[in-house]
Order: structure tokens, then C-alpha cells, then sequence
């Protein structure tokens, strides 16, 4: 059953804090997405990759986020340091040529 | 730049009704993909529509896609309430692995 995961699946931390969110992608999927989802902005695209590339990082706070692929198992978001406005929950999606984007569960922030 | 909009933004229905969601957007797109969202959960993809008139069906929900008015509707047949969920409409960018996604509608089903 392939599917897209996320670690961690909660994560409760302090102002200033370093966060880091990782999403491992479905198995031969070459795009990878990173989105987070308030109540307030809705749904928004932070960044994404093809074949490990960035391909485009303007959704992203490029002060204090960061986005990368280390290998086409792992995509990770860190943030640095954290504020509380990043409260959101954090999805990832990964797709195919097909374009069709399957999301993991969600990293559900909190920054006190 | 592509806009995609979505209405109603809620919904509230009575079990054993009909009703439509739509979902316009901005500029030439052939793909259109609605998602579910349950409270507190992740998207999960319902229907692919990938050229102009296509139509999907699933249970009571049924897709289509109008290319020429930039147009797509989700429409919920004799609802009930399993189907109480954010449904949103994403369209495929140009030349772009990018979907830009609409505000959501979000549904209520009651007795």
C-alpha cells in the first residue's frame, strides 16, 4: 500500500526552536511538494521538487525556512528559529508525469 | 496568474438532498482534481478529470469538467452524512507540476 509518510506527526515546541519535518515520498514518485494549511490561508504551496530539484520556493519564508532533498527518499522542511505564526499544519504530496498529488498525513505544529 | 475559486464556501444539507459545488478558474487548464479533506485529516484525491467533458462518478458524488467555461462541479446525489468533509477543487498550472488549489467548500450533511 504505498503512501506518502510524515514524521513527526506532532510537534510542540518553543519560540526560537529548530523544526524539522520530514516526508518520505511514494516510491517512484519524482515530485515532491511541501504545503501548510491554516484556518486562515488555507491551503498554500511552500515548495517543490522534481527529480530532487527545487523547482520553486516562493511560497516559502526563505529567512527562516528551508527546503531540501537529500535523496529521493527524503524531503525534509526545517524551519529556523521558529515563531509562533508557523503554527500550521504541514503536508507533503508527492506525484508522478500523471501530476496527481498524494498527501501524507500532516505535521501538526504548534510554536509556543 | 491562475485563480481558482470555489462556491459555496459552506454548505449545510439535508440528508436525502441534491446540490452542486463549483469550481471556476482563470486561465486555460485541461486538468482538474478534487480532493476530500475530513477534519483534522489529510487530502485524499477523489476524481482525476483530465479533458474537456469528462464526467467521474464515485457513490453519490459525480465530477465534470468544462474546459471551454472553465467550469467543473462536484454534484452531491440524495447527500448523507458520511459525506460531511472540505471538498476542494485543484487546477493544473501551464507548463507546471504546480495545482493551485481553491478555498475549499465545506460540507455539512445533518439529519
Amino acid at each position: 500500500d504505498a503512501r506518502v509518510t510524515q514524521t513527526p506527526r506532532h510537534k510542540v515546541t518553543e519560540m526560537g526552536q529548530e523544526v524539522t519535518m520530514r516526508c518520505q515520498p511514494i516510491l517512484g514518485h519524482n515530485t515532491v511538494f511541501w504545503y501548510r494549511q491554516t484556518m486562515m490561508q488555507g491551503l498554500e504551496l511552500l515548495a517543490y521538487f522534481r527529480n530532487r530539484a527545487p523547482l520553486d520556493d516562493s511560497g516559502m519564508p526563505k529567512d527562516r525556512f528551508s527546503a531540501e532533498m537529500p535523496d529521493a527518499t527524503l524531503a525534509t522542511l526545517k524551519i529556523q528559529p521558529s515563531e509562533p505564526r508557523d503554527s500550521a499544519v504541514y503536508f507533503c504530496a508527492s506525484g508522478s508525469s500523471l501530476k496527481e498529488q498524494f498527501f501524507g498525513p500532516g505535521t501538526r505544529l504548534t510554536v509556543l | 496568474e491562475l485563480k481558482v475559486e470555489q462556491n459555496p464556501l459552506f454548505l449545510s444539507m439535508q440528508e436525502g438532498k441534491n446540490y452542486t459545488i463549483y469550481c471556476n478558474y482563470s486561465t486555460t487548464s485541461d486538468r482538474l482534481y478534487w480532493y476530500r479533506q475530513d477534519p483534522g485529516k489529510s487530502l485524499e484525491s477523489l476524481f482525476v478529470l483530465l479533458s474537456n467533458g469528462a464526467v467521474k462518478q464515485e457513490g453519490r458524488l459525480m465530477a465534470s469538467l468544462d474546459t471551454k467555461a472553465r467550469l467543473s462541479t462536484l454534484h452531491i446525489t440524495a447527500a448523507v452524512h458520511d459525506l460531511s468533509a472540505t471538498y476542494f477543487c485543484a487546477v493544473e498550472g501551464y507548463n507546471t507540476d504546480k495545482l493551485i488549489f481553491g478555498t475549499g467548500t465545506r460540507l455539512q450533511v445533518f439529519p
